[in-house]
């Protein structure tokens, strides 16, 4: 069975960064995409960009460009994405997702909550 | 960026009743729209990709259909565990979600 664990709950300063990962477990970790999704309290769902763990290759969501950075490390199957330049909209919880296909998400992470706050 | 609109933004159901939830975008995604149910403090669930496809362990009591620019999410009697918040998704041009329908208990 496909499992993502994600790294625990974290607090930052504004102006300060923050990095999440993401373990995967039951798949070879290189097979598949790992996008990262977020959703503030209470809000939506917002994508945030994706990174084949093969090759390394990253795509951003226009929003995120040049705040966001996904890597891996493929020897302990495990993503993660940086976010930094940190402001109070940031609060979030944070969610790593298998992409399958053309990018659909068949199994996600339990999520990470990061709070900014001074 | 293709936009996704879902409507209502809150359907009141009776419990073995069906609900019909719609997605539209706003250019053509084909088929590459996906479906998630999401509950209170868990992380989505995928119910449907490729706009009709039902995911692994998906009850079929769910079914999606449409193409193009509109979609519909059908829950034909809806359960108590069905009760929670619905989220479409394209995947043809980037990603991205709509907003999202609550399904509340009438």
């Amino acid at each position: 069975q496909v499992q993502l664990v994600q790294s625990g709950a974290e607090v930052k300063k504004p102006g300060a960064s923050v990095k999440v990962s993401c373990k995967a477990s039951g798949d070879t970790f290189t097979n598949n995409d790992v996008n990262w999704v977020r959703q503030a309290t209470g809000q939506g769902l917002e994508w945030m960009g994706w990174m084949n763990p093969n090759s390394g290759n990253t795509g951003y969501a226009q929003k995120f460009q040049g705040r966001v950075t996904m890597t891996r490390n493929t020897s302990i199957s495990t993503a993660y994405m940086e976010l930094s330049s940190l402001r109070s909209e940031d609060t979030a919880v944070y969610y790593c997702a298998r992409g399958r296909g053309s990018n659909y998400f068949d199994f996600w992470g339990q999520g990470t909550l990061v709070t900014v706050s001074s | 960026e293709i936009v996704m609109t879902q409507s209502p933004a809150t359907l009141s159901v009776s419990p073995g009743e069906r609900a019909t939830l719609s997605c539209r975008a706003s250019q053509s995604v084909s088929s590459n729209l996906a479906w998630y149910q999401q509950k209170p403090g868990q992380a989505p669930r995928l119910l449907i990709y490729g706009a009709s496809t039902r995911a692994t362990g998906i009850p079929a009591r769910f079914s999606g259909s449409g193409s193009g620019t509109e979609f519909t999410l059908t829950i034909s009697s809806l359960q108590s565990e069905d009760f929670a918040i619905y989220y479409c998704q394209q995947y043809k041009n980037w990603r991205t979600f709509g907003q999202g329908t609550k399904v509340e208990i009438k």
